[in-house]
């Protein structure tokens, strides 16, 4: 079974850092792009980025490229996102996703003084 | 950026009835590739998106064969029938032909 499990959420002050982590478990995490999407509460879905199998391509929005980084372990089965620079905006459930077919079930962040 | 345009925002149905939701986007969603990589997720309410059909029209494993969709270029739909109560969520369409991969706003399917 297929699952991927997001932790490292919490409240953060603005500006500040955060790393989220995503286990995977249940196939081969070294076959497949994995990726993060991200919901602010009660609206709709944002592609973050992606990244390959060896890291070597690394795609991500523009508008968060200056922000965010998307990496991952292979030895670990786990996948991050560093983010920097956090501002309200910011704030959202935050999944990770292999292929954007298999998802987690999402860690919230919370930007706030 | 590629801007999907879902219609309706809220869909109410009875049970058992047939929907079908419209997804169009702002530019060709056809790849160099020759595939054309428009989705389709069912959000419900407290739980993360599921992958419903891939690729326009090819059901991801365990989708109920209700469920179907159809389209091509700029123009795709979702269509539901013998809708049942686990059927009720927000359903939202991908393009991932173009970076950035873009969402639809979301239809919200809702018992009348």
């Amino acid at each position: 079974e297929v699952k991927l499990v997001e932790s490292g959420g919490g409240l953060v002050q603005p500006g500040r850092s955060l790393k989220l982590s995503c286990a995977a478990s249940g196939f081969s995490f070294n076959d497949y792009w994995m990726g993060w999407v991200r919901q602010a509460p009660g609206k709709g879905l944002e592609w973050i980025g992606e990244i390959n199998q060896d890291s070597s391509t690394i795609n991500y929005t523009p508008s968060l490229k200056d922000k965010f980084t998307i990496s991952r372990d292979n030895a670990q089965n786990t996948l991050y996102l560093q983010m920097s620079k956090l501002g309200s905006e910011d704030t959202a459930i935050y999944y990770c996703a292999r292929e954007l077919s298999y998802w987690g079930q999402g860690v919230m962040v919370t930007v706030s003084s | 950026d590629v801007l999907m345009t879902q219609t309706p925002v809220s869909l109410p149905v009875s049970l058992g009835g047939q929907v079908s939701i419209s997804c169009r986007s702002s530019q060709s969603l056809v790849h160099s590739d020759g595939n054309t990589y428009l989705h389709w997720y069912l959000q419900k309410p407290g739980q993360s998106p599921q992958l419903l059909i891939y690729r326009v029209s090819n059901r991801f494993s365990g989708v109920p064969d209700r469920f179907s969709g159809s389209g091509s270029g700029t123009d795709f739909t979702l269509k539901i029938s013998r809708v049942e109560p686990e059927d009720l969520g927000v359903y939202y369409c991908l393009q991932s032909t173009h970076f950035p991969y873009t969402f639809g706003a979301g239809t919200k399917l809702e018992l009348k």
